[in-house]
């Protein structure tokens, strides 16, 4: 089955750029749309966006200013820019598989990759 | 933007049955979702399109929706059931939103 693994720094200063990767493998990021949720440690799930395979986009309108998801086909990859990361911004970051199509559900999750900022 | 509302938390003792609420306006008009997450875990989706099961999971889980409540049934709770659960839809009302609820903490006692 698809398996998601996300990947990139883990620790991060204030004021840098986060940038996350989410590779796909035993799949093809065709024909869905990818997700980037996030989870401050002790907190609930927070949608950042997502973009689909056609590199049509749409962010949580809280972050959308700071925000930039890109999917790359050739490298069954998609990717998190984040700019301007203060402390808040501390999280588990995951991406996820929604298929397209009215009401469908994140059904493929990567298992997380923890992102702290700090001076 | 929508909002949707969860209990903090429901406590259950073993197979007994746990009912986990998610309020939001005219949710009965939505398709809604819910997934499981343990400790240290990503989340997992249990149910689907208000009522739908995932191939393997157990029948023990089973949703409802309707009016401005939809519902997470969990029956023969377990104590592996005990985790966070949340419910979420996709806001076509608004820009295409993906909105979560804040969770509710299944304890079994």
């Amino acid at each position: 089955q698809v398996q998601l693994q996300e990947s990139g720094p883990g620790l991060l200063k204030p004021s840098e750029t986060l940038s996350l990767t989410c590779t796909v493998s035993r799949g093809s990021v065709n024909f869905y749309y990818w997700s980037w949720i996030r989870q401050p440690p002790g907190k609930g799930l927070e949608w950042i966006g997502y973009v689909h395979y056609s590199g049509r986009t749409n962010y949580n309108p809280s972050l959308r200013s700071r925000v930039t998801i890109s999917v790359d086909t050739s490298k069954n990859q998609v990717s998190l820019e984040l700019d301007s990361v203060t402390a808040a911004d501390t999280a588990m970051y995951y991406c996820a598989r929604r298929p397209s199509g009215n009401n469908q559900p994140f059904d493929y999750w990567g298992q997380g990759i923890m992102v702290t900022v700090s001076s | 933007s929508y909002v949707l509302t969860q209990p903090p938390s429901v406590s259950v003792a073993p197979g007994q049955t746990a009912r986990i609420t998610c309020g939001g306006n005219n949710i009965g008009t939505k398709s809604v979702q819910w997934y499981q997450q343990k400790p240290g875990q990503a989340p997992v989706l249990v149910v689907y399109d208000d009522s739908d099961r995932p191939s393997g999971i157990p029948e023990r889980f089973s949703g409802s929706n309707s009016g401005n409540t939809a519902t997470l049934t969990i029956s023969r709770v377990e104590a592996g059931d005990e985790a966070d659960y949340y419910c979420q839809v996709w806001d076509n009302n608004n820009d295409h939103q993906e909105i979560f609820g804040i969770g509710t903490k299944v304890t079994v006692l």
